[in-house]
């Protein structure tokens, strides 16, 4: 079974950076057939896919257009983890944030397994 | 990208009452399109992946239909616990992206 466990900060000012990590039990951050992706919620917003890494041979990225200058995810294979970086926060990007795997071995991608959610306030 | 529309943003039904949600794409998609349930304060839980085929779990009364732009998520009768946001995702290609969403609430 696997499980994604989230870590970070509820409230960061603007201007800050954001850093969550999900760390992963029953599965490999480098399993080939998965990738790991950030997606966040709000009520103006709704679902929005911010961006994803994987390895098949070597390590990809992939990342929504909106928010590409100011974001990155790395893994970090010793630890089985993954994060997100987000520079230059504002107010809009308050949101619940969620850790997610995709399962891709089918040539299908889908979000089968999710972190519980981080509350991320943006606000001085 | 790729745009996502459901229909309706939101129903009322009951128990027992057949329920259809409508997704359309922006352009053609092939059956790379995924469906997902979201209760209050929990992650979406993942319901149908390429179009039809039910999760490991779900129960049988939900179903998906469709391919090309045009998708169908069809709960066949509701129970208590389908009361629910549904939405749709498209997996065709980068960036990942969902529809607004179909809160299904009892009449």
């Amino acid at each position: 079974q696997v499980q994604l466990q989230q870590s970070g900060p509820g409230l960061v000012k603007p201007s800050q950076t954001l850093s969550l990590t999900c760390a992963i039990s029953g599965d490999s951050v480098s399993t080939t057939g998965a990738a790991w992706n950030w997606i966040r919620q709000s009520p103006s917003r709704g679902l929005e896919w911010l961006g994803r890494t994987y390895y098949r041979s070597k390590w990809y990225f992939d990342y929504a257009p909106s928010v590409k200058s100011r974001m990155s995810v790395n893994p970090d294979t010793p630890k089985n983890q993954f994060s997100l970086q987000v520079n230059s926060l504002t107010p809009e990007d308050t949101a619940v944030y969620y850790c997610a795997r995709a399962d891709c071995r089918g040539g299908f991608c889908y979000l089968d397994y999710w972190g519980q959610g981080t509350l991320v306030t943006v606000s001085s | 990208d790729i745009q996502m529309t459901q229909s309706p943003s939101s129903l009322s039904a009951s128990v027992g009452d057949r329920v259809t949600i409508t997704c359309r794409a922006s352009q053609s998609i092939s059956n790379y399109l995924n469906w997902y349930q979201q209760k209050p304060g929990k992650a979406p839980d993942l319901l149908i992946y390429a179009a039809s085929s039910l999760q490991s779990g779900v129960p049988s009364r939900f179903s998906g239909s469709g391919s090309g732009t045009d998708f169908i998520l069809t709960i066949s009768s509701l129970q208590p616990e389908d009361f629910a946001t549904y939405y749709c995702q498209q997996s065709s290609s980068a960036p990942v992206t969902f529809g607004g969403g179909t809160k299904v609430e009892l009449k």
